[in-house]
């Protein structure tokens, strides 16, 4: 089956600091991924829509700014976040569609923690 | 997007079928039933979709109401790795940008012995 892969899997940084987080569709091509956020004991919360050689398309409430995504190939997808503080600390995870499945894949995840 | 509600959480007996519902009163007729479940600090897991005919895999059994304003996702037999919380999600066909999904709280299962 298709598989999405993250790294790192965890990452602890300081605060003020910034911090990349790569998501890799590794057996297919993914024109559209997606960036979600993980808060302890809550559900996915979408954060934005990762479009291959186009801007991001942002969440209402998600800092564009803080929350830099790249991507610059049909196989990755990144996510920076910049001049992290302890709030930002969570699960972050991506996922993907294949081609014309219906099936929307999903990375492992990257928990981040902000010290 | 369509709402979807879920109980919160059920409990079943391994080896037994676990029946989690899912309404979706508001549902148009374009827009597909998912279910995915997360087993604890993974990423989501695809289990099943449907449009409005039941639908079945080596992981579940997808039942869809005729009137398509509810649904019922089967395990058929449960095991302790299937403890997670799944979620139900309504969403328009398509990959794009506007086929993103967007998850509710979802039933967390818990598969005893």
């Amino acid at each position: 089956g298709a598989v999405v892969s993250q790294h790192p899997s965890r990452v602890i940084c300081k605060s003020g600091t910034s911090v990349k987080i790569e998501c890799r569709s590794l057996d297919f091509q993914a024109t559209t991924m997606f960036w979600y956020r993980q808060f302890p004991k809550q559900s996915l919360m979408l954060m934005a829509t990762s479009n291959e050689g186009s801007k991001a398309t942002y969440e209402q409430g998600v800092e564009k700014d803080k929350f830099l995504i790249n991507h610059a190939s049909l196989t990755l997808s990144t996510l920076t976040v910049t001049s992290a503080h302890p709030e930002d600390s969570s699960f972050y995870i991506c996922s993907a569609y294949r081609g014309s499945s219906y099936e929307q894949y999903f990375g492992p995840g990257t928990r981040l923690t902000v010290t | 997007d369509a709402k979807t509600t879920q109980p919160t959480s059920m409990d079943c007996a391994e080896g037994r079928a676990a029946n989690l519902p899912c309404n979706h009163s508001t549902i148009s007729g374009n827009e597909y039933v998912y279910w995915y479940r997360q087993i604890h600090s993974q990423g989501p897991q695809y289990i099943i979709h449907g449009l409005k005919n039941n639908e079945t895999n080596e992981m579940a059994s997808l039942i869809i109401t005729e009137d398509r304003k509810s649904s019922t996702l089967i395990l058929p037999h449960a095991t302790l790795r299937d403890t997670a919380v799944y979620y139900c999600i309504v969403r328009p066909g398509g990959t794009g940008t506007a086929s993103k999904l967007t998850f509710g709280t979802g039933t967390r299962l818990q598969v005893t012995l």
